[in-house]
């Protein structure tokens, strides 16, 4: 069964300080990779996702995250944070084929301090 | 476009009412999901349908949980009677596939069971 794992459960930054969230999963195959973005009041917004290609994806917000399959890791990256960025950030992966669907990590909650 | 949406927004009743939940999915999504989610257990699946037919009921809670999807762009969640641990807040989400594309959540609706 896939399942994902993100490790940190808060985090908190200073504003203008670079960011990494940490994401393992596992699954047997390639997996589809997402990571999204919750705001207090609001639902999940997708930021970037992973299909397939070059390793390291762009996304909105300034956002990148990197696919490394030797880790089963997608972490998700900002090189300098600003405090519109806190928020609660989930990490989901998808399956390629079969029957399994998306299932999302537990999230990590992020703070940015001034 | 608009995105999906879901109604009430809020939702305040007291233990042993009928709660009903309702979304509207993007046209042209074919799978719509109902998520729960709640500080202690994060964020749920409860079931999932695709072309309106339930696929998948396995993390509906119990018999007082029901969901239907009459149509392409309409679903309900129903709760029948409602008790106080069934507080959270209620996101459908749509895709216009299971697993290798991303879910499109509504904003949400916070349910207070008194």
């Amino acid at each position: 069964a896939q399942s994902v794992t993100q490790p940190d459960i808060h985090i908190t930054v200073s504003e203008g300080a670079s960011l990494e969230l940490r994401c393992n999963y596992s699954y047997g195959a390639t997996p589809y990779l997402f990571w999204y973005v919750q705001s207090p009041g609001q639902g999940l917004q997708l930021l970037l996702k992973y299909f397939s290609g070059d390793t390291l994806v762009q996304g909105i917000k300034g956002f990148e995250a990197e696919f490394k399959r030797s880790q089963s890791s997608f972490n998700l990256r900002k090189p300098s944070v600003h405090w519109s960025d806190a928020a609660e950030y989930f990490c989901a992966v998808g399956p390629s084929g079969g029957y399994q669907k998306v299932t999302f990590g537990t999230g990590t909650k992020l703070q940015v301090i001034p | 476009d608009a995105g999906v949406i879901q109604s009430p927004r809020h939702e305040v009743t007291e233990m042993g009412q009928e709660v009903t939940l309702r979304c509207k999915p993007i046209s042209g999504h074919d799978y719509l999901f109902w998520y729960r989610q709640t500080m202690m257990r994060g964020l749920e699946l409860l079931i999932y349908f695709n072309n309106n037919v339930p696929i998948d009921d396995s993390g509906m809670p119990e018999d007082r949980f029901s969901a239907k999807m009459p149509n392409a762009s309409f679903s309900t969640l129903k709760i029948q009677p409602s008790e106080p641990r069934d507080s959270a807040v209620y996101f459908c989400a749509s895709s216009p596939d299971r697993g290798s594309q991303p879910q499109h959540f509504g904003d949400g609706t916070r349910l207070s069971i008194l």
